[in-house]
């Protein structure tokens, strides 16, 4: 069965901090994105990987195939990366993605 | 600059009232999918669509149809809303990379 799982489910931190969010999944995928949903409620795509690491800005994104995880991390912090973060899987043979139940995150000023 | 909007972005309807939500798309993709999101889940896949006059059933599809007559448009129709539907609900779209660009949501509230 094809299943993605993050963690923490919630997760708060002062502003400036270094954050990191995982994700595991049960069987080999194509691809690992890396979605934003802002507190309005909007949807946003980060990353899609396959493989290594990406980067923007002040976020990056890495996957271990062998080890079935990926981490996104955040550096220094701000109040307005408060959002959920969700991890979704395009396992091998489905195109179609499996989303986690995603990570609240919250910075406090 | 190309969009993917859905209408509309509130609904109460009643139980037992057929319901469609509008999504349409202008990047031309070929790919179109409907989710809901509830607390406690990830988003679930309801249907998708991988071209005109495809469309297929996701992992929630019971009570919920859709049809592609064009490119742009993937509305998903509630045939006899009930209570376990109330939700929000995304349309996305995507290209042959898999990212998945979303709509802003509906939020949808049968009684």
């Amino acid at each position: 069965k094809n299943e993605v799982e993050q963690s923490p489910q919630n997760l708060t931190a002062q502003e400036g901090e270094f954050i990191t969010i995982n994700c595991s999944y049960s069987v080999g995928i194509s691809a690992l994105h890396w979605l934003q949903q802002h507190p309005g409620g909007g949807i946003v795509s980060l990353f899609m990987l396959s493989s290594g690491k990406k980067k923007h800005g002040r976020l990056i994104a890495t996957i271990n195939i062998q080890e079935k995880h990926s981490s996104l991390h955040i550096t220094a912090s701000h109040p307005r990366d408060s959002a959920v973060y969700i991890c979704a899987g395009a396992f091998l043979g489905n195109e179609k993605l499996t989303f986690g139940t995603g990570t609240r995150l919250t910075i406090i000023p | 600059d190309a969009e993917i909007t859905q209408s509309p972005r509130h609904k109460i309807t009643e139980t037992g009232r057929q319901v469609t939500l509008a999504c349409h798309q202008t990047w031309n993709h070929n790919n179109m999918f409907w989710y809901r999101q509830d607390l406690g889940h990830g988003l679930r896949l309801i249907h998708y669509s991988y071209g005109v006059q495809d469309t297929n059933k996701g992992e929630v599809s019971d009570g919920y149809s859709v049809s592609r007559s064009n490119t742009e448009d993937l509305p998903l129709t509630l045939e006899s809303a009930a209570s376990s539907q109330t939700s929000v609900y995304f349309c996305a779209s995507s290209d042959n990379t898999d990212t998945q660009y979303f709509g802003p949501g509906t939020r949808l509230t049968v009684l």
